[in-house]
């Protein structure tokens, strides 16, 4: 069984410039998660899908960040214009729903560096 | 105050010493995972453990859900075990929760 994928695995930018990053879950997982990871810190969750639907994008810095699931299955997360305080390990992560929490899983990362 | 502390920060040992690696949680927590991160890799799920203990070969979580905390415990170290270790808690809200986690370092 694949795991989760994640692309591209670095991005290196100038301030101001877009980006994009791509996840795809492990088969059957529902829910998918957005994690941003600075230098030396632990994970943080950005946001959080079930199938295609938003759960919780409270921590998403709405005026730059997107992320969008629409066939509740890959996801895309969008930074619109980029500052040196993005740079960072963007992860992805997968589980199924079972009521009281799940196991997750995660990808790669993104490493991003913003110049 | 942070949701979920870890100690040490940091642990050096030589190859064939045990460590020992806590986790506080000032939440009630309903799901708990330890993770493995190697430098500049992914994070590796080690356990998935609400409660109690549990075993993967020379690794033992134990986790006391009422008293708010959790240990990984590595037995024989080896260099290969050199990496970031993190906690992390979920509290009924479907998210994670993470510490800063503990950097293992073993010598040879």
């Amino acid at each position: 069984e694949a795991g989760v994928t994640q692309s591209p695995r670095y991005a290196v930018l100038q301030e101001g410039q877009a980006v994009s990053f791509w996840c795809d879950p492990i088969s059957g997982h529902d829910t998918l998660y957005w994690y941003q990871q600075p230098r030396d810190q632990g994970p943080q969750l950005l946001v959080y899908f079930r199938d295609e639907a938003v759960i919780d994008n409270s921590q998403l810095p709405s005026d730059r960040f997107s992320a969008v699931r629409p066939k509740g299955t890959n996801s895309t997360l969008k930074i619109q214009s980029a500052k040196q305080g993005d740079t960072a390990t963007y992860l992805c992560a997968s589980s199924f729903y079972s009521g009281g929490g799940a196991e997750q899983f995660f990808g790669p990362g993104t490493r991003l560096t913003v110049l | 105050g942070q949701q979920v502390q870890q100690s040490p920060a940091s642990l050096v040992l030589q190859e064939g010493e045990n460590a020992e690696l806590q986790c506080n949680f000032s939440s009630t927590a309903t799901r708990l995972q330890w993770f493995y991160q190697h430098p500049g890799g992914r994070l590796v799920s080690l356990f998935y453990n609400p409660s109690g203990t549990k075993h993967t070969g020379r690794l033992t979580s134990t986790t006391v859900t009422n008293e708010r905390r959790s240990s990984l415990h590595i037995s024989s170290s080896q260099t290969t075990d050199s990496g970031t270790y993190f906690c992390a808690i979920d509290t009924n809200t479907g998210k994670l929760t993470f510490g800063d986690g503990t950097v293992l370092t073993v010598k040879p």
